[in-house]
C-alpha cells in the first residue's frame, strides 16, 4: 500500500463547477496535511494545509480532514482555467513530509 | 519572500560520472529535503537533513548521497550517476512552524 494514494486523473471540470480531489495516507500518526498545485513545468506551491479534523476554507478552496478514515480532501469553487494543474497531497508525519502521485486537474472554458 | 536556489537548472552527465547538484535557502530553515519527480511516480523522497550535518535516508536513497555541511546549503551527490537517475531533481526548505515546503525550480538532469 502506497503511503499517500491519489487518483491520478485526469479530472475534467465544466469551468464554474466544483472541482473535488481526494488522497488517502497510511500512517495514523501523520500530523499535518498539505495540498500544493504544480504548474506544468514549474515547481510545487502550497495552497492549503489543515493540520485538525474538519474544513478550513480560504478564497474558493476548503480543505477537509477526517483522521479516523486517514481521508484528506480539497475542494475548489467557482473553477478556473487557470486552476487547470496538478494538485499534490503531501503528508508530513514526524519530519518525513511525503507526496501522492498527483491528480492532474482540467478546467475546460 | 523564501528564496531556495538550485545550482544548475539542466545538466547532461554520462554514465559513471560524479554529480553534484546543489541547494541554498536563505530563511534559516532547519529542514530541507531532495525529492525526484518522474511521471507517474510523483515526488519521491531521496533524502532529508534536520540539522547541520544531520542527514536521513527517504525512500530511495540508494546511490545517491547527501551532505549538509552549512545550515543554508543542502546537496545531492551521484557517486557514479545511472541512466536511471536520468530525472527532475527538487530540493526543498521547510518553515519550521507551519511545515509548509518551499521548492527550488528544479534540476534536470540526464544522463547519457
Amino acid at each position: 500500500q502506497k503511503e499517500v494514494e491519489q487518483n491520478s486523473g485526469p479530472l475534467s471540470v465544466p469551468e464554474g463547477a466544483i472541482a473535488s480531489l481526494n488522497c488517502t495516507y497510511s500512517d495514523r500518526g501523520s500530523q499535518s496535511f498539505f495540498w500544493y498545485r504544480q504548474y506544468s513545468g514549474k515547481s510545487p506551491e502550497l495552497i492549503m494545509s489543515i493540520y485538525s479534523n474538519g474544513d478550513k476554507e480560504d478564497g474558493r478552496f476548503t480543505a477537509q480532514l477526517n483522521k479516523a478514515s486517514q481521508y484528506v480532501s480539497l475542494l475548489i469553487r467557482d473553477s478556473q482555467p487557470s486552476d487547470s494543474a496538478t494538485y499534490l497531497c503531501a503528508v508530513q508525519g514526524y519530519q518525513k513530509v511525503t507526496f501522492g502521485t498527483g491528480t492532474k486537474l482540467q478546467v475546460i472554458p | 519572500d523564501v528564496k531556495v536556489t538550485q545550482s544548475s537548472r539542466y545538466l547532461v552527465k554520462r554514465t559513471g560520472e560524479k554529480v553534484f547538484l546543489e541547494c541554498v535557502q536563505d530563511m534559516d530553515h532547519e529542514n530541507m529535503f531532495w525529492y525526484r519527480q518522474d511521471p507517474g511516480l510523483g515526488l519521491r523522497l531521496i533524502y532529508f537533513s534536520y540539522d547541520v550535518k544531520m542527514k536521513e535516508k527517504g525512500d530511495i536513497p540508494e546511490g545517491y548521497s547527501v551532505s549538509r555541511e552549512k545550515k543554508e546549503r543542502f546537496s545531492l551527490i551521484l557517486e557514479s550517476a545511472s541512466t536511471n537517475q536520468t530525472s527532475m531533481y527538487l530540493c526543498a526548505s521547510r518553515q519550521d512552524y507551519t511545515g509548509e515546503l518551499f521548492f527550488g525550480e528544479g534540476s534536470r538532469l540526464t544522463v547519457l
